[in-house]
């Protein structure tokens, strides 16, 4: 069990550019969260998927946010045409929903996004 | 809608001494709690967690932390602090069927020599 990874872990880009950040979960995983963590505060929820299903994205923050988990394993977060307002870190976690045990979810290190 | 509120947006505590964060939530049915830990730059650590059953519970690290529903509150103690523990810390409560977390804002923990 290698934890939840999260890559790129840095990204600078240009304001109106497209950005795309993975995460790939806990293998056993079948559930996937995204949140954003702007300074000072603590991370907000955007969206998950219990396996390839999407089954929460009202909280994204826009249309230009969008989310995959293709095949139900790893997952992407885009960002397109990018804004200085979207700075912040990305956060992934999972977790495994079973009935026998309440949902705990893992973090990984997140992706700090800045947009100049 | 629920809520989690720590008030102490900054503690500075010495080593070796004891350490009490507070975290009060807002929420309509039977809570799950959570301390995650983050330093810097890092993603968060979860540091321990309460679902039902005994209010009192032991996480990791030596940490602690005692639901009291009638007071809405779930605080995170250690009696001890050493200079690792200098992070910021994260309540947050969710509940089953209600899958997304809500953070607080977070107490930025300082250890002094």
């Amino acid at each position: 069990d290698t934890g939840v990874s999260q890559n790129p872990r840095h990204k600078i880009t240009k304001r109106g550019q497209n950005v795309t950040f993975r995460c790939d979960p806990i293998s056993e995983h079948n559930r996937l969260y995204w949140y954003r963590q702007t300074l000072g505060q603590g991370p907000e929820f955007l969206t998950y998927f219990q396996n390839e299903a999407q089954l929460e994205k009202s909280r994204l923050l826009s249309d230009r946010f969008s989310a995959e988990r293709p095949k139900g394993s790893f997952s992407t977060l885009e960002i397109q045409r990018t804004e200085q307002g979207d700075s912040a870190m990305y956060l992934c976690a999972s977790s495994l929903l079973s009935f026998a045990d309440q949902e705990t979810q893992y973090f990984g290190p997140g992706t700090r996004l800045l947009v100049l | 809608a629920q809520s989690v509120t720590q008030p102490d947006i900054h503690i500075t505590v010495s080593e070796g001494a004891s350490l009490e964060l507070r975290c009060n939530y807002s929420y309509g049915a039977t809570p799950y709690l959570f301390w995650y830990v983050q330093s810097p730059g890092q993603g968060l650590q979860l540091l321990l967690k309460y679902f039902s059953g005994d209010t009192l519970v032991q996480g990791i690290k030596g940490f602690e932390a005692e639901f009291k529903r009638s007071q809405s509150s779930f605080n995170l103690r250690k009696p001890s602090v050493h200079w690792s523990d200098a992070a910021e810390y994260f309540c947050a409560v969710g509940a089953w069927g209600n899958e997304k977390l809500t953070f607080g804002t977070g107490t930025r923990l300082t250890i002094i020599p």
